[in-house]
């Protein structure tokens, strides 16, 4: 498709259980964002990739989250041992390059929910 | 680190009313500006953007946004609202000169229309 695409749209996960999120960015794109938005919050930044290389990571929340891209183009966020303030969307973004005048183009988010 | 607030949560307006959606930023050097539209199941787009220049910036569907620098303030209006203007609006924040789209988003504000 033309657009960022994630998978899966909804999840559903028993807490202590982990879960991969899936991010196939628009073809080309070298640069990928993660970013987690709670209910009724903004999107808070998580990690950002250029190419296969990670460059921030600040913002994982701990150490149960995890970001690959090992190719360049898709990319997948593990949560090991979810726990329920895991709960929340999480947004993949991806841009032609890195600089201001690249636009973001969002995906539809995966929204993850633990029980 | 800089941060964006969004005073409003909810608005709701009848059409053709005027809107204007609060935004602003903490931050101690220079701004690229940002307002993002998510319109109910469709995922995040960019309404416009400020970088430098005429403070006054003009963006899809009629949207403008005002940059007072002393204010540190980016308020987002409409003249005339329509009923398809119903959706959650978000302010977001990068600095100049950093990983240029890398963006910290505001709480966001969700505008319903009434027709």
């Amino acid at each position: 498709g033309a657009g960022v695409s994630q998978s899966p749209r909804y999840k559903v996960a028993k807490r202590g259980q982990d879960v991969a999120l899936r991010c196939d960015p628009i073809s080309g794109h070298v640069s990928l964002f993660w970013y987690q938005q709670a209910l009724g919050q903004g999107p808070e930044f998580l990690t950002y990739f250029q190419n296969e290389a990670q460059l921030d990571k600040s913002g994982l929340p701990s150490d149960r989250f995890f970001a690959e891209r090992p190719e360049g183009s898709v990319s997948t966020l593990k949560i090991q041992r979810t726990q329920q303030e895991d709960s929340a969307v999480y947004l993949c973004a991806s841009s032609p390059g890195g600089g201001r005048d690249s636009p973001l183009h969002f995906g539809n988010g995966t929204r993850l929910t633990v029980t | 680190a800089q941060s964006v607030s969004q005073h409003n949560h909810h608005v709701i307006l009848s059409e053709a009313a005027s809107l204007e959606l609060g935004c602003n930023y903490s931050y101690g050097g220079t701004v690229n500006l940002f307002w993002y539209v998510q319109y109910p199941g469709q995922h995040l787009q960019l309404l416009l953007k400020y970088f430098s220049g005429d403070p006054l910036v003009k963006g899809i569907k009629g949207f403008e946004a005002e940059f007072i620098k002393s204010k540190f303030s980016f308020n987002l209006r409409k003249p005339s609202v329509q009923w398809s203007d119903t959706a959650e609006y978000f302010c977001a924040v990068t600095p100049s000169g950093g990983a240029g789209n890398m963006l910290t988003f505001g709480g966001g504000t969700r505008l319903m229309v009434k027709p």
